[in-house]
């Protein structure tokens, strides 16, 4: 079992929909989490850092389940600019990041 | 600007040619990390370092080394005993305590000719 896994996506949207993307870790012990947003042949940027009480950023939610050992990622009111891969990544006890292998999301006009 | 710096941007080998890739860095992070991005896959990390001439393999170290003589710079070289070494190769870096975000250089891109 991988340590991070991810919605295989693809995700195909239209302008304006709500879309959620769902990680899942299996390190229980993990400590830190980060959704990561990478352009195409770019590299990844900081999106949002997740906290256990949730976290909201404009139209970015983000939501922490220890005890489910998962984490989502809500947008609403897509735009065409949110057509990116998002990653999921999880800091462990040795405090080396692991990504997910991203989920792709393309918003259609 | 403070920042982390990866060169060459593209970089292209002969097979059997071993190649180093720069990493740089200005923020004064103690950790740093190589990761390798195959097409259409996530990340995947190669080796990273917490400290000072001090690294540790990640999930796939085989056919690569690194070294960490100075806090600002990781080098990563792709040896010639890596079999599939075409790839986007990523270095990053953060502040060792938890809870950070990692800063990452925008990448070389390495073809075997």
């Amino acid at each position: 079992r991988k340590e991070v896994e991810q919605d295989p996506g693809p995700f195909n949207v239209p302008e304006g929909a709500t879309v959620a993307f769902n990680c899942t870790y299996s390190n229980s012990a993990s400590q830190s989490f980060f959704w990561y947003r990478q352009d195409c042949r770019k590299e990844p940027k900081l999106l949002m850092s997740v906290y256990s009480s949730g976290n909201e950023d404009g139209r970015f939610t983000a939501q922490l389940n220890r005890a489910s050992q998962y984490i989502s990622l809500l947008i609403r009111d897509s735009k065409l600019s949110d057509s990116a891969t998002y990653l999921c990544v999880v800091s462990g006890s040795a405090r080396q990041l692991t990504f997910g292998s991203g989920t792709q999301l393309t918003v259609l006009p | 600007d403070g920042g982390i710096t990866q060169s060459p941007k593209y970089l292209f080998r002969k097979e059997g040619q071993n190649v180093t890739l720069s990493c740089e860095q200005n923020l004064n992070h103690d950790a740093m990390y190589w990761y390798r991005q195959d097409p259409g896959q996530g990340l995947r990390l190669i080796y990273y370092s917490q400290i000072v001439n001090d690294f540790q393999k990640g999930d796939i170290a085989e056919g690569y080394s690194v070294s960490r003589e100075k806090k600002e710079s990781f080098p990563l070289t792709v040896t010639s005993a890596q079999k599939n070494p075409t790839a986007f190769y990523l270095c990053a870096s953060s502040p060792i305590s938890m809870g950070t975000e990692a800063f990452f250089g925008q990448g070389t891109r390495l073809t075997v000719v």
